[in-house]
């Protein structure tokens, strides 16, 4: 079974620095995606940024940005230039490529707390 | 466009109780998956329905159950309640089944207590 870890249950970063969030998955399969979700104290989890596990160029949208090494298993999230607003918890997600779309495998989750 | 609702947003029932959750999935999204978050966990996949039949189940017991609509909206049903059950439930609906990189999104969820 696939399995995501994330080994920061807890960051915190001085608004506008950089912060990196870790994670690490352990699949046999060798197509499948990654995901990093952000669920703020609202609760509505929002996709941030997601990878194709065929792909070398790493996934980037706005400040955001990943660090996916396939052969180490791992799948960092940095995040540029932080504002108040990224305060939140951040879950890395797993998904088996030609599986059904709603199966996917979270880890526990990193919180975040951007501090003025 | 109005984005996937849930009701209620919260709820409290004793063991040994039933629970119907509700979804609504986003206009025109035909799959709808349902995730349980316990608190300090990530979530956990339950089910996954798809034009009303259940294409996906996790590692839950038979006191789970969902179904899904003819307008694509679901129910997910957990009978005799445990302490254990108490999570917040997330519902995402996407638009179709395959393929895999189809964006989920997801609702408000549910937050359940059983005393």
């Amino acid at each position: 079974a696939q399995t995501v870890t994330q080994s920061q249950p807890e960051m915190s970063v001085q608004e506008a620095e950089t912060v990196t969030l870790s994670c690490t998955y352990d699949t046999s399969e060798s197509d499948y995606y990654l995901f990093w979700y952000k669920q703020p104290p609202s609760r509505q989890m929002i996709l941030v940024i997601r990878q194709e596990a065929y792909k070398q160029q790493n996934a980037t949208e706005n400040r955001f940005s990943v660090n996916f090494q396939k052969a180490a298993k791992s799948f960092s999230l940095k995040i540029s230039d932080s504002q108040l607003g990224d305060a939140a918890m951040y879950f890395c997600a797993y998904r088996r490529a030609n599986t059904n779309a709603g199966k996917s495998t979270f880890g526990d989750g990193t919180t975040l707390t951007v501090k003025p | 466009d109005a984005g996937v609702t849930q009701s209620p947003t919260h709820l409290i029932k004793t063991r040994g109780q039933h629970v119907t959750l509700r979804c609504s999935p986003i206009s025109g999204h035909k799959s709808v998956s349902w995730y349980q978050q316990v608190l300090g966990q990530g979530p956990q996949f339950i089910f996954q329905y798809y034009e009303k039949e259940e294409r996906g189940r996790g590692n839950f017991p038979d006191r789970f159950s969902a179904r899904q609509f003819p307008n694509y909206s679901s129910e997910l049903n957990v009978n005799a309640l445990l302490l254990g059950d108490s999570a917040l439930y997330l519902c995402a609906s996407s638009l179709a089944l395959h393929p895999s990189t189809d964006t989920q999104y997801f609702g408000p969820g549910t937050r359940l207590t059983v005393l």
